[in-house]
């Protein structure tokens, strides 16, 4: 049971070039999350998608997009990177909206470098 | 907007010794709180969650307490071991119905032998 996987595990970019990073997880899930995680701040949420076909903004939305693939993959783009944007990234889900006290189970996040 | 300090950034005990962490909220009451252990390299796992009608839970070493009233919640571990070092976040929600979470920014738990 491989529960959330990301991909890739690391990433380096130049500022201007695109990409995806993908997330996926087993565990039937209906939520999943995108966060960003700099040195000294917390976990800062991106986008979320409560359930499959739903997507909203989170915290810190600018500068990217995503897709709700379908219930089990989360995919989230970077169109045009920027150095800003060098962070690990975390892919998390949790179970059914409107379930207010379900954990919500992480990736082991895809560290991106943006020169 | 919601802020959420924990107590410091470093905490540093000696081997079975009982480790305290504090996270204090301001602004908005919380519907539940979550604590979670992070690993260097690795997602923060989910250790316990405390709703706001609750002062007090358990698991095995570990025992979460609420105060609305303070705003806060302390995180503690007993007996505590090498082991145990990682980092600790706290998280809390607000009542919202998709599953949103606030983290604080962690306290990084060193217990030497």
């Amino acid at each position: 049971n491989a529960g959330v996987t990301q991909t890739p595990k690391f990433q380096v970019l130049k500022t201007g070039q695109s990409m995806t990073l993908q997330c996926a997880q087993d565990m039937n899930h209906n939520s999943m999350y995108w966060y960003r995680q700099d040195p000294g701040m917390g976990l800062r949420l991106i986008y979320y998608s409560a359930s499959e076909g739903t997507t909203d903004k989170g915290e810190v939305p600018n500068g990217y997009n995503v897709s709700r693939l379908n219930k089990r993959e989360f995919s989230l783009r970077l169109e045009s990177a920027a150095p800003s944007q060098t962070s690990v990234y975390f892919c998390a889900s949790s179970e059914l909206p409107g379930s207010n006290n379900q954990p919500q189970h992480f990736g082991d996040g895809t560290r991106l470098s943006i020169l | 907007s919601q802020k959420i300090e924990q107590n410091s950034e470093a905490l540093n005990i000696q081997e079975g010794k009982t480790a305290t962490l504090t996270c204090n909220y301001t602004n908005y009451s919380p519907a539940y709180l979550q604590w979670y252990r992070q690993d260097p390299g690795r997602g923060p796992v989910f250790l316990l969650l405390i709703r706001e009608n609750e002062k007090e839970k358990r698991k095995e070493r570990l025992k979460v307490t609420f105060d609305t009233t303070l705003k806060q919640s302390l995180f503690h571990i007993t007996a505590s071991q090498p082991a145990d070092s990682a980092t600790y976040l706290c998280a809390l929600n607000r009542g919202s119905t998709l599953g949103r979470l606030y983290f604080g920014r962690g306290t990084q738990l060193t217990v030497w032998p």
